[in-house]
Parts: structure tokens; C-alpha cells; sequence
């Protein structure tokens, strides 16, 4: 089993659209989590990070499930510049964990 | 602005002639990593220092290896390149919080991208 597995889609949904991303982690001992975007043939950047308590930025809103080993990120009203590819991330005392990433297109 | 600075952003070098890819950052950071990254995949963590102190993942090559000389540079050689090894190498650095504050976002520089020939 990975350590960090989501589906790599690809999401194609149109403009305005509301989306969803999971990811499981398979490390319980696990203490942050984050979500990063990347453009292609670009670096990641941080996206938000993940608290137990949920947070939310703006349209994207991202939950932590620890019980259940769990990161969701939700994107609403999808724009054209969402395209991209959203890894989820996985920290265990300094050793990061990449999920392999889920591929969304937004489309007019 | 704070940074993370690779050097070069494209690396071409033939096969089995050793290369060295940097590394600095302005962050005063105290933890580094280098990522592989191939095409479509996840990047994958090579190893990182926890200031002077070196971590290898068990499943990177002996032919991949790391120095840093001091807290802002941070260097990967590759000794023996492989068409393999043909990839976007990553650095990042984060910083350690206080102990349940929370934090370790890691921030990532533009990476070189490697050609073995």
C-alpha cells in the first residue's frame, strides 16, 4: 500500500464547478498535512495546509479526518486558472510524503 | 524577497560524467530536501538534513549524494548519471516549529531539470 495514495483523475469539469479531492495516508503517527499545486513543469507551491478543525481559504476549503486517515480539498466555482495538478502531503517529523497528485482541468 | 535559489535550471551532462546541482536559500531554514520528480509522477524525497544532520531514504542510490556546507547551501551530486536519473530535481526547505505549533510548510525552489546524454 502507498504511504500517500489519491486518485489521479483527470477531473475535467467546466468553469464554476465545484470539485473535491481525497487522500489517504497510511502513517497514523502522521503530524501535518498539506496541499500543494503544481503547474506543469513548474515547483510546487503550498496551496493551504490541513487542521483537524478544517480550514478554508477563499473557495478552497480542506478537511483533516484522523481517525480515519483521510485529507479532502474542496474547490468551489472552479476558474480556468485552477488547472492544475493538487498534491496532498503528508509529514512525519520531517519526512514529507508526496501523494502521485490529482490532475484537474477546468474548462469554459 | 526570501527565497529558495536552484542553480543551474537546466543541467545537461552525459552519461556516467559526474554532476553537482545547487542550492541556497535565504530563509534560514532549518531543514533542506531534495526531490526527484520524473514526468507525471509524485516528487520523490532523496534525502534531507535536519541542519548539520543528514537523513538518506532507504531507497535512494548510492550514486546520489549530498553536502551542505553551512545552514543557506545545500548541494546534490550525482556522481555516475544514468539515463535514469534524467529528471526535475526539487530543493525545499522548511522550518521546524516549537513543539505543537504546528507549521513544516515547505517551500520549494524552481528546480533544475537534468539531461543525461
Amino acid at each position: 500500500r502507498k504511504e500517500v495514495e489519491q486518485d489521479p483523475g483527470p477531473f475535467n469539469v467546466p468553469e464554476g464547478a465545484t470539485v473535491a479531492f481525497n487522500c489517504t495516508y497510511s502513517n497514523s503517527a502522521s503530524q501535518s498535512f498539506f496541499w500543494y499545486r503544481q503547474d506543469c513543469r513548474k515547483e510546487p507551491k503550498l496551496l493551504m495546509s490541513v487542521y483537524s478543525s478544517g480550514n478554508e481559504d477563499g473557495r478552497f476549503t480542506a478537511q483533516l479526518n484522523r481517525a480515519s486517515q483521510y485529507i479532502s480539498l474542496l474547490i468551489r466555482d472552479s476558474k480556468l486558472s485552477d488547472s492544475a495538478t493538487y498534491l496532498c502531503v503528508v509529514n512525519n517529523n520531517n519526512d514529507m510524503r508526496f501523494g502521485a497528485g490529482t490532475r484537474l482541468t477546468v474548462k469554459p | 524577497d526570501a527565497m529558495v535559489i536552484q542553480n543551474p535550471r537546466y543541467q545537461v551532462t552525459q552519461f556516467g560524467k559526474p554532476v553537482t546541482l545547487s542550492c541556497s536559500q535565504t530563509l534560514n531554514h532549518n531543514v533542506m530536501y531534495w526531490y526527484q520528480q520524473k514526468s507525471s509522477q509524485a516528487p520523490k524525497l532523496l534525502f534531507h538534513y535536519y541542519d548539520k544532520d543528514f537523513n538518506n531514504e532507504a531507497d535512494t542510490p548510492d550514486n546520489f549524494q549530498s553536502r551542505r556546507p553551512n545552514t543557506s547551501f545545500c548541494f546534490l551530486d550525482i556522481r555516475s548519471p544514468g539515463l535514469g536519473d534524467a529528471a526535475m530535481y526539487l530543493c525545499a526547505t522548511s522550518r521546524v516549529p516549537p513543539a505543537g505549533t504546528g507549521g513544516n510548510e515547505q517551500f520549494f525552489g524552481p528546480g533544475t531539470r537534468l539531461t543525461v546524454l
